[in-house]
C-alpha cells in the first residue's frame, strides 16, 4: 500500500536555528512528493515539490527539501527558523501513473519555533 | 496565481438541513478538483475527486448520496452535505490542479468550517 509517514508529531526549534521536518514515503513507480504548510483554520499552502531532476528542491519562504531515493525520504529543511514558521506541515506523495492526481498525506508535524 | 477560494468560510446549521460549499479556482481553469475533510490536529482525508463534466469519484467509505459533488464548470465545484448531522461537523477543504497536467501541485482553498448543531 502507498503511504507517507511523518514520524514526529511535533518539532520544537529555537529561532535562528536550523530546522528539519522528516518525511518518508512508500510510493510505487515514480514518486511525486510535496510539502504543504497549514496555519490555524486555513487551507494548505504549497511550499515545494519534487517530480524529477535535482534531488535538492528549493521552495517558498526559504524552505528546501532533499529527495533521497535510497532512504525513501523527503525531509523539509530551513537553515534559520523564524517564529512565523510555526505551523502544521504536511508531506504528501503520489504516483501519478496509477493515482491520477490523488495525493497521499502524512499525518502532519506541528512545528513550534520559540524566540 | 493559482488561487482557490471557498465559500462560505464557516457555517453553522441545524441537524437535518443541507449545506452547500463552493470551491472556485479564481485565476486558472481546473479540470480536476478534490474534496477533503480534516478533523482537528489530523491529516486530510480525501473524500472525492471531482472532474468537470462528469460524475465524481468517491473514496471508499464516503457516502455519495450524502456528499453530493457537482463540477459544473472549469472554475467551480460544489459539495453539498445533505441532511447534515453533528458527526458531519468538520473542516472541509477543496483543492484544484491548474490546467490539464495533473503532475502539477494541488492548490488548496482556505477551507470551510461546518458545525452541525
Amino acid at each position: 500500500a502507498q503511504s507517507v509517514a511523518q514520524p514526529e508529531d511535533q518539532v520544537n526549534v529555537a529561532e535562528g536555528n536550523p530546522l528539519t521536518v522528516k518525511c518518508t514515503y512508500s510510493v510505487s513507480g515514480n514518486p511525486y512528493l510535496f510539502w504543504y504548510v497549514q496555519y490555524p483554520n486555513r487551507g494548505l499552502q504549497f511550499l515545494l515539490k519534487y517530480i524529477t531532476g535535482d534531488n535538492l528542491v528549493k521552495g517558498s519562504y526559504g524552505f528546501e527539501a532533499e529527495f533521497n531515493k535510497s532512504q525513501t525520504s523527503f525531509h523539509l529543511k530551513k537553515p534559520s527558523a523564524l517564529v512565523s514558521d510555526s505551523a502544521l506541515y504536511f508531506c504528501a506523495g503520489a504516483d501519478w501513473g496509477n493515482q491520477g492526481g490523488k495525493l497521499i498525506f502524512g499525518q502532519g508535524t506541528e512545528l513550534s519555533v520559540k524566540p | 496565481g493559482a488561487v482557490v477560494s471557498q465559500h462560505p468560510s464557516w457555517v453553522i446549521c441545524k441537524s437535518g438541513t443541507s449545506v452547500k460549499i463552493e470551491c472556485r479556482s479564481l485565476d486558472f481553469q481546473a479540470t480536476t478538483m478534490f474534496w477533503y475533510r480534516q478533523f482537528p490536529k489530523q491529516s486530510l482525508m480525501l473524500m472525492a475527486t471531482s472532474n468537470e463534466g462528469s460524475k465524481a469519484t468517491y473514496e471508499q467509505g464516503v457516502e455519495k448520496d450524502k456528499f453530493l459533488i457537482n463540477h459544473a464548470s472549469l472554475t467551480l465545484s460544489t459539495l453539498t452535505v445533505t441532511s447534515a448531522h453533528p458527526e458531519d461537523s468538520s473542516f472541509y477543504i477543496c483543492s484544484a490542479i491548474a490546467g490539464q497536467n495533473n503532475r502539477e501541485a494541488q492548490y488548496f482553498g482556505p477551507g470551510t468550517r461546518l458545525t452541525v448543531l
